[in-house]
Parts: C-alpha cells; structure tokens; sequence
C-alpha cells in the first residue's frame, strides 16, 4: 500500500551507542521531514530534505545526521546517543505547497 | 518567524457538546493554517487547512475552522462531541513562500469527550 513507513517502532539503547531510524514512503513526495515530539514542545522539526541529495537543518538538529540518496528513503542517525534524544519521532512527506503526511513514529529511549 | 500558540494545553466536554479549540498563530507574511489530529500511538493526520479563498474551511469528521485574519486567528469547532474525537489536537502555520519547509506546529491541545 501507498504510504510513509517508519522503522523501527519502538528502540531502546544506550548512551554513547549509534541508532538509525527508518522513514519510507512510496508517493515520490520531493519533501521528507524528521520532527521530534516532546510533552510541552509539540513537534520540533529536527532536519529537512527538499529532495535527493538536499537537505537542510530545522529548529533541533545537533547530534543527529541525515542522508538522502534516494528519494523515498530519508533515514536518520543519532551518532552517539544521548539521554536528552529520548523522545517520539515522526518522519513526514509532502509535494510542493501540500500539506505533510506523517508515520505512526518511532519511540526511542536512551537509557 | 512565525509562531503558533493554542490556549488550553487539555480540554474536555461532554458527548454532544461544542467542541473550541482555540489557536493564534504570528506571521510576517499571508500564512497557511492546518489543524492535524493525532490518536495515541499514532502520526498526525490532516484534518483541514486554509490557503487561500473561503476563510470558513470544513475538514473532516465534522470539524470546521475559520480564519480571522484581524484575530490572527484559526479556532477549530464541531458542533456536537463524538467519544472518538478524543485524542491530542495540533494547529500549524506555514507561510506561502516556504511552504514545504517552513512548518510551525502548536504545542497542542489534548481533547477529552466526557460521557
């Protein structure tokens, strides 16, 4: 089915450790987005890609990386886990000037 | 930079009852507004947005939102609560320039739908 997936669902690790998360989608969508979702902060947009091979930093982006080489795939990587990473991810898509479609997000603990 | 604020970090009402949620947002230039909905453990999903035109938006499940342009404002009403409206309620501003990448979420708003 047509959609944006994430991978995994639920992580724990711990500090100093690498972790990658997944975002997947099948519409083409030229944008991907990485948010992160804290009680009392709503969604912070972590970093941007306006397509493969472009991105950008958003409003939270130390300590994490993103790549884009292909565009369904916007994967993002905490180098070295930290305690204050602990948080809901969320991957979204969109075209140009339509509105974001998100996944059911990514619970990571840092422990 | 643009800024979305929504009063009322949890509400509740009773089944059948008006729904209000209240969002101001701050923008230098025209915006776009969105509300999404967010069930647990799940993503956010659209439920309407204004860009242009008619200022009274209809989304979906009943909800309906108006743009105040003098208000700087974008409430979200329904008329009747429904139990399964419960879940946690988000306003979103982008500006018409940057559209895909300027996205500005509101803190949120947990809505309750009381028996």
């Amino acid at each position: 089915d047509a959609g944006i997936t994430q991978s995994p669902r639920y992580k724990i690790t711990e500090t100093g450790r690498q972790v990658t998360l997944m975002c997947h989608q099948t519409w083409s969508h030229s944008y991907m987005f990485w948010y992160r979702q804290d009680l009392g902060h709503g969604l912070r947009l972590i970093y941007y890609s306006a397509a493969a091979d472009i991105t950008d930093k958003g409003e939270v982006p130390d300590g994490y990386v993103v790549s884009r080489s292909k565009t369904e795939n916007f994967p993002l990587t905490l180098e070295s886990a930290t305690r204050s990473q602990t948080s809901v991810y969320f991957c979204a898509s969109s075209w140009v000037n339509q509105p974001q479609h998100f996944g059911d997000g990514t619970r990571l603990s840092i422990l | 930079a643009q800024s979305v604020t929504q009063l009322g970090s949890h509400v509740s009402v009773s089944e059948g009852a008006l729904v209000l949620l209240r969002c101001n947002y701050s923008s230098s230039v025209p915006p776009y507004l969105f509300w999404y909905v967010q069930y647990p453990n799940q993503g956010l999903q659209l439920l309407l947005k204004y860009t242009t035109g008619a200022t009274l938006v209809k989304g979906i499940n009943g909800f309906e939102a108006e743009f105040k342009k003098s208000e700087t404002s974008f409430h979200l009403t329904k008329p009747s609560a429904h139990m399964s409206d419960a879940a946690e309620y988000f306003c979103a501003v982008s500006d018409q320039d940057n559209y895909g990448q300027n996205f500005v979420f509101g803190p949120g708003t947990r809505l309750s739908v009381l028996p």
